[in-house]
């Protein structure tokens, strides 16, 4: 199946600092990526979706400017969370659909982030 | 009313058992529909897609109920390895490609 690569797998970092979250899809082209976020013992909930040349779409209550997306290629978009806060440490999955061949999304491994 | 409900759980069902799982969703504009399996602090995967004519693959069975707005999931002769969350995840086409996840729902295969 596709593969989808996400960097770094945990981070740590202090209270005003902003994390770099990579997601890559590996052996396709992917005109759309998603980024959802975890907390602890819930479902997934989509923040954002990430169109390749152009602006993201955000979810209801996602503040985009403290959550930039930048999907610069068809193989790579990033999220940028500025100015972390401790309420903002919860796991980061992206995931990435490829263009016909269905609507299966196909997850990266996730990003563990904790804010101190 | 959440759009895609599932019961929370946990299943606790021994070795060799057979477990069913429920999911309904609340939007008819649902084009497509998904299992996925997350394990404890992983990501999600694709476990199956589930279609109106059923779909088996090994000892899992999907089924859907347009009608009834109803997903199912059937797991024949568990196993330990079959321990982890299950998601029931429907795509919805309004105005734009859209996920949306069930909250899983937790089985435990004991010994």
């Amino acid at each position: 199946g596709a593969v989808v690569s996400q960097h770094p797998s945990r981070v740590i970092c202090k209270s005003g600092t902003s994390v770099k979250i990579e997601c890559r899809s590996l052996d396709f082209q992917a005109t759309t990526m998603f980024w959802y976020r975890q907390f602890p013992k819930q479902s997934l909930m989509l923040m954002a979706t990430s169109n390749e040349g152009s602006k993201a779409t955000y979810e209801q209550g996602v503040e985009k400017d403290k959550f930039l997306i930048n999907h610069a290629s068809l193989t790579l978009s990033t999220l940028t969370v500025t100015s972390a806060h401790p309420e903002d440490s919860s796991f980061y999955i992206c995931s990435a659909r490829e263009e016909g061949r269905g609507e299966t999304q196909y997850f990266g491994p996730g990003t563990r982030l904790l804010v101190l | 009313r959440k759009e895609v409900e599932q019961d929370p759980g946990p299943f606790n069902v021994p070795e060799g058992a057979t477990v069913a799982f429920n999911c309904t969703y609340s939007n008819s504009a649902s084009q497509s529909f998904f299992w996925y399996r997350q394990d404890c602090r992983k990501e999600p995967k694709l476990l199956m897609s589930v279609y109106s004519s059923g779909n088996e693959d090994g000892r899992f069975t999907a089924q859907l109920n347009r009608a009834s707005q109803y997903i199912s999931l059937l797991i024949r002769d568990s196993k330990l390895s079959d321990s982890a969350t299950y998601l029931c995840v429907v795509n919805l086409l309004t105005g734009g490609f859209k996920t949306i996840f069930g909250a899983g729902t937790r089985l435990f295969v004991k010994a």
